[in-house]
């Protein structure tokens, strides 16, 4: 069974760079897509971006300019950065595995997520 | 458009049938997802594709998809069913965008 897990701090300042590892067991990373989607409290879901395990990128154009997406496949990781964030990137952010398939993507498995905030 | 739109809100009777719905200009082209949440939650994947419900996802969740609206609809609903679901689907822009509705409290009354 895929397991994903989020790491990293849960307090950022404004201004600075939010960076978050998953971390993937029960099964390579290898050969799939990644994910990040984050969650404002009482809010939707909001896709960050994906990245192949070879390190093509797609992210979504409202934070394009902030994010960077990187895969370390010998470690069985990936990682977001997220920079100059404001209290508005104050999130549950969740890492999760995207099936690509004809006609539909799907996010199979998920990381129990991680609250971010974004507080001086 | 790239958006997903989802009633705020649904009820249904205990036992009783509901629809929940996912409109999008994607939807026809491609297939949605539904995830349920509950409070403090992770998202479970209940249904993809045409009508696919991964493991242990009970046979009551179904979907179905007609022109640009993507219906999930959960047949017989139980107490546990009570939950926040979201649809998503691929943009149809071409840049392959992940694009989420906004999202369904369902209460089971």
């Amino acid at each position: 069974q895929v397991q994903l897990q989020e790491s990293g701090p849960g307090l950022v300042k404004p201004s600075e760079t939010l960076s978050l590892t998953c971390t993937v067991s029960g099964g390579s990373i290898s050969s799939y897509y990644w994910s990040w989607i984050r969650q404002p409290a009482g809010k939707g879901l909001e896709w960050i971006g994906r990245i192949y395990t070879s390190g093509s990128t797609n992210y979504n154009p409202s934070l394009k300019s902030r994010v960077t997406m990187s895969v370390d496949t010998s470690k069985n990781q990936f990682s977001l950065k997220l920079s100059s964030v404001t209290a508005a990137d104050t999130a549950v952010y969740y890492c999760a595995r995207l099936q690509q398939q004809p006609y539909v993507y799907y996010f199979d498995y998920w990381g129990q997520g991680t609250l971010v905030t974004v507080s001086s | 458009s790239s958006e997903l739109t989802q009633d705020p809100a649904v009820s249904v009777a205990l036992g009783q049938t509901v629809r929940i719905t996912c409109q999008g200009d994607s939807l026809r082209s491609y297939y949605a997802s539904w995830y349920q949440q509950k409070p403090g939650q992770a998202p479970v994947l209940v249904i993809y594709g045409k009508n696919n419900r991964p493991s242990g996802i009970p046979d009551r969740f179904s979907g179905s998809s007609s022109g640009n609206t993507a219906s999930l609809t959960i047949t017989g609903a139980q107490a546990e069913d009570e939950a926040d679901y979201y649809c998503n689907s691929r943009d149809s822009s071409g840049n392959h965008r992940v694009v989420f509705g906004g999202g369904t409290k369902l209460t089971v009354l």
